[in-house]
């Protein structure tokens, strides 16, 4: 079975500072891996995902992630975050290589951003 | 508008009373998936559905919980005699026809459950 770990549960920064989100996973087999945010109020946004191919992935709203097969990491960055990136964001990872699957979840960081 | 919609938004039930969670899908996706988010946790997967059929179901509690997609209408997923664990935000994903698990999953706004 696999499993997600998200190293920080609340994180505050400033305005402008560079954003880095930890996340590990378990598994032996090819995942994919997703990052979805979750700002007040609303649903569950997919933020980016890595299927295959170039293990740097760009996603929306200048966020971007690396996975680095040897370390199981996705950890995700953005170089100047905003007061709007507020919010709460999940790592998530299912089996790849065909089949779908359902979702393994972290627990989740809590972003906030002071201006 | 997420595309993915989930009824009712909020629902609160009394002890032993019976919970009935609705999701319709994003028009053409034909998988659902439910899962159940408790306070301060991340989301768990409960049960993973495609139209009359119940694919995957290892994350659903083995008593009081079951799950249909039916050929016509939502996904229900029911919950008897409901208890106070019970309380928490459960939600609904979609996700198009496919063979290939690299098919993001699209979230409903969830319904937030509260047991008295």
């Amino acid at each position: 079975a696999q499993s997600v770990s998200q190293h920080n549960h609340h994180v505050i920064l400033s305005e402008a500072a560079s954003l880095e989100l930890g996340c590990n996973y378990s598994y032996g087999g090819t995942v994919n891996l997703f990052w979805y945010v979750q700002y007040p109020g609303q649903h569950l946004q997919l933020l980016l995902k890595y299927f295959s191919g170039d293990p740097l992935v760009k996603g929306i709203k200048g966020f971007e992630a690396e996975f680095i097969k040897s370390k199981f990491s996705f950890n995700l960055r953005k170089p100047s975050v905003q007061w709007s990136d507020t919010a709460e964001y999940f790592c998530a990872v299912n089996k790849g290589g065909g089949g779908a699957d359902g979702l393994t979840f972290g627990k989740g960081t809590h972003l906030i951003i002071q201006p | 508008n997420a595309g993915v919609m989930q009824n009712p938004r909020h629902l609160v039930r009394r002890r032993g009373q019976e919970a009935r969670l609705r999701c319709s899908p994003m028009k053409g996706h034909s998988h659902v998936y439910w899962y159940r988010q408790l306070p301060e946790e991340g989301l768990k997967f409960m049960v993973y559905l495609q139209k009359e059929n119940i694919i995957d179901e290892s994350g659903m509690p083995k008593e009081r919980f079951s799950a249909e997609f039916p050929k016509e209408g939502p996904s229900i997923l029911r919950i008897q005699q409901v208890v106070r664990g019970d309380s928490a935000a459960y939600f609904c994903a979609s996700s198009p026809q496919g063979k290939l698990s690299n098919q993001p999953q699209h979230f409903g706004d969830g319904t937030r459950l509260s047991i008295l």
